[in-house]
């Protein structure tokens, strides 16, 4: 299998505050992890590609300061929401993809934050 | 600049009859394509993927055919069942980059 966790599932916290949100690949070594945003009835969106033991890559348009991203482990990843705001409110979805040639992602449930 | 596209929003099928959804791609160095479905605030599930090298892949219900001269791809669910109403993603990269890029989605809909 390939089985992708996240954790929390919802969250709602105070605008101002950190959340963190966490990416496991639980059955399988995820040498790339990729973060996501999705819209109410949009695409999803990328934020940022991270390779483990390196500096996560962002896309245009997202702040690394903002959304910081840790990929410590072969099967972990976090993104951290930093001073959150209410336009951070958003439904955040990981994925991970294995080594070697892979190329198919296999996506986490996703995280429901909404900043008050 | 959609590089992937879906360009159905929503497909409507009798349950045991034939669901196809159509995708098409600009890109011409896209080498990887992959289906995904997708529940409403759940995470997409991997359905099927074909490389440029083939141009069918199955997988029981699932077919995914490619016509790479038309840069277009379909997926094609036989027999359709009620559970299989969702949204479809099509996404693709390339040999450079892989990321994946994403249509927009087909919301399918199998009515009993």
């Amino acid at each position: 299998g390939a089985v992708v966790s996240q954790h929390p599932s919802w969250v709602i916290c105070k605008s101002g505050t950190s959340v963190k949100i966490e990416c496991r690949s639980l059955d399988f070594q995820a040498t790339t992890m990729f973060w996501y945003r999705q819209f109410p009835k949009q695409s999803l969106m990328l934020m940022a590609t991270s390779n483990e033991g390196s500096k996560a890559t962002y896309e245009q348009g997202v702040e690394k300061d903002k959304f910081l991203i840790n990929h410590a482990s072969l099967t972990l990843s976090t993104l951290t929401v930093t001073s959150a705001h209410p336009e951070d409110s958003s439904f955040y979805i990981c994925s991970a993809r294995r080594g070697g040639q892979s190329e198919t992602q296999y996506f986490g449930p996703g995280t429901r934050l909404l900043v008050l | 600049d959609q590089q992937v596209k879906q360009n159905s929003p929503s497909l409507s099928v009798q349950e045991g009859r034939i669901s196809i959804l159509n995708c098409d791609y600009t890109n011409s160095m896209f080498d990887y394509f992959l289906w995904y479905k997708k529940y409403p605030a759940e995470g997409p599930t991997f359905l099927i993927s074909i490389s440029s090298i083939k141009d069918k892949n199955e997988d029981g219900r699932f077919t995914v055919f490619l016509n790479k001269s038309a840069k277009h791809l379909s997926l094609h669910i036989v027999p359709s069942q009620p559970g299989d109403s969702a949204v479809y993603f099509c996404a693709a990269s390339a040999r450079d980059n892989r990321k994946l890029i994403w249509g927009l989605g087909t919301s399918l809909a199998v009515n009993p």
